[in-house]
């Protein structure tokens, strides 16, 4: 089955760091990739689109100065936390999605955990 | 996307069936249901989906009201591992060739008691 990667799984930076994280399809070729966001015991709530080689589109009250996103192959997408402050920290999740297929089939990222001390 | 009910928790016995219920009173003809469900410290998976009839896969089986007002996921005999929170989700057939993410609602939290 379609097998979506992130990289880190957890990360810890100080407040004022950038933090990078990785989202890659390991069998498949995402055309279109999504960002989500989830704090503690609170729902995923999409941030941001992103296809291949286009700028993303940001869901309303997402900076997209703040939260780069970058689709620059078929495989990878990356998001980018900048200047990450404290009300940052929560589970980021990608998601991804192949040309062709059903829209149903989107496939999830395991997650990673920011902490900005 | 058409907005989805569902409880905040259920709690069931391992080895035994469950039952988990969503509302979509206002769903259109063109709306998909989707079940995705989100273990602990994890990212959610694709359950099942379906538009007017019931449907079953390996995980689990969709039952969907005639009126398509509401559906059912069925868990044929819980295991510890299916405890996770299960969101239902509205998407139409028509949404964006799949350009649109998800509308995730607060979901369901499954308790499995061994």
């Amino acid at each position: 089955g379609a097998v979506v990667s992130q990289h880190p799984s957890r990360v810890i930076c100080k407040s004022g760091t950038s933090v990078k994280i990785e989202c890659r399809s390991l069998d498949f070729q995402a055309t279109t990739m999504f960002w989500y966001r989830q704090f503690p015991k609170q729902s995923l709530m999409l941030m941001a689109t992103s296809n291949e080689g286009s700028k993303a589109t940001y869901e309303q009250g997402v900076e997209k100065d703040k939260f780069l996103i970058n689709h620059a192959s078929l495989t990878l997408s990356t998001l980018t936390v900048t200047s990450a402050h404290p009300e940052d920290s929560s589970f980021y999740i990608c998601s991804a999605r192949a040309l062709g297929t059903p829209t149903y089939e989107q496939y999830f990222g395991p997650g990673t955990r920011l902490t900005v001390t | 996307d058409a907005k989805t009910t569902q409880p905040n928790s259920m709690e069931s016995n391992e080895e035994e069936p469950v039952h988990l219920p969503c509302n979509h009173s206002t769903i259109s003809g063109t709306d998909y249901i989707h079940w995705y469900r989100q273990l602990p410290s994890q990212g959610p998976e694709y359950v099942i989906h379906g538009l007017t009839s019931n449907v079953n896969n390996r995980m689990a089986s969709l039952a969907i009201a005639e009126d398509r007002k509401s559906s059912t996921l069925i868990l044929h005999r819980a295991t510890l591992r299916d405890a996770a929170v299960y969101y239902c989700i509205l998407r139409d057939v028509y949404s964006g060739g799949g350009a649109d993410g998800l509308t995730f609602g607060k979901g369901t939290h499954l308790i499995i008691q061994p």
